[in-house]
């Protein structure tokens, strides 16, 4: 599976959007990018994946360049409860398995 | 659906012991991962079920940590003998055999004195 590269931390001002970039210079045709979450103490939590079309759901949108190397995702309206680490991972298909690997992340601080 | 249930939440166990870790995961999903998480390592994939059949146990750090998945709603991880380098929280997820997010537990947060 390709390797993602994020920042370490970011900071945003709570109702604003949070943009958490992620790139993936090294993806495949055939490999997803997914993004998690985890709240401290928690599991992680699923937010959205993508192949190559933006994608939008009630929790947060996928933007993917047309090249596929980066993504960003955008929380439109950060709240202090969006305060989490947040994983990009690419994923291949189910000829490589079903497994997700977790890098380090981004820890996002929302702050009032 | 309750989502997936782990048990014990906590562990508190003394080196040497056995220490057995439970999984009941979302009904219907026929994928099953077994993750540790550490300050210094982060997230990582122990072992994963497909259909209750171990696919990848590359991540099992040694033959002290054995998994099972003997139908599709209850999987264990079990650490025979515990050594206090195993003290992390342990993570169960499920999924659908196909491009679809996982569902984490809880996780259970085991300390080895």
């Amino acid at each position: 599976d390709a390797k993602t590269t994020q920042p370490p931390s970011m900071d945003c001002a709570e109702g604003r959007a949070a943009n958490l970039p992620c790139n993936h210079s090294t993806i495949s045709g055939n490999e997803y990018v997914y993004w998690y979450r985890q709240i401290h103490s928690q599991g992680p939590q699923y937010i959205i994946h993508g192949l190559k079309n933006n994608e939008t759901n009630e929790m947060a949108s996928l933007i993917i360049t047309e090249d596929r190397k980066s993504s960003t995702l955008i929380l439109p309206h950060a709240t202090l409860r969006d305060t989490a680490v947040y994983y990009c991972i690419v994923r291949g298909g189910m000829e490589y398995g079903n497994k997700l690997v977790f890098g380090a992340g981004t820890i996002l601080r929302v702050k009032s | 659906d309750a989502g997936v249930i782990q048990s014990p939440r906590h562990e508190v166990t003394e080196m040497g012991q056995e220490v057995t870790l439970r999984c009941k995961p979302i009904s219907g999903h026929n994928s099953l991962f077994w993750y540790r998480q550490t300050m210094m390592r982060g997230l990582e994939l122990l072992i994963y079920f497909n259909n209750n059949v171990p696919i990848d146990d590359s991540g099992m750090p040694e033959d002290r940590f054995s998994a099972k998945m003997p139908n599709a709603s209850f999987s264990t991880l079990k650490i025979q003998p515990s050594e206090p380098r195993d003290s992390a929280v342990y993570f169960c997820a499920s999924s659908l055999i196909k491009q679809s997010g996982y569902t984490f537990g809880s996780g259970t947060r085991l300390t080895v004195v």
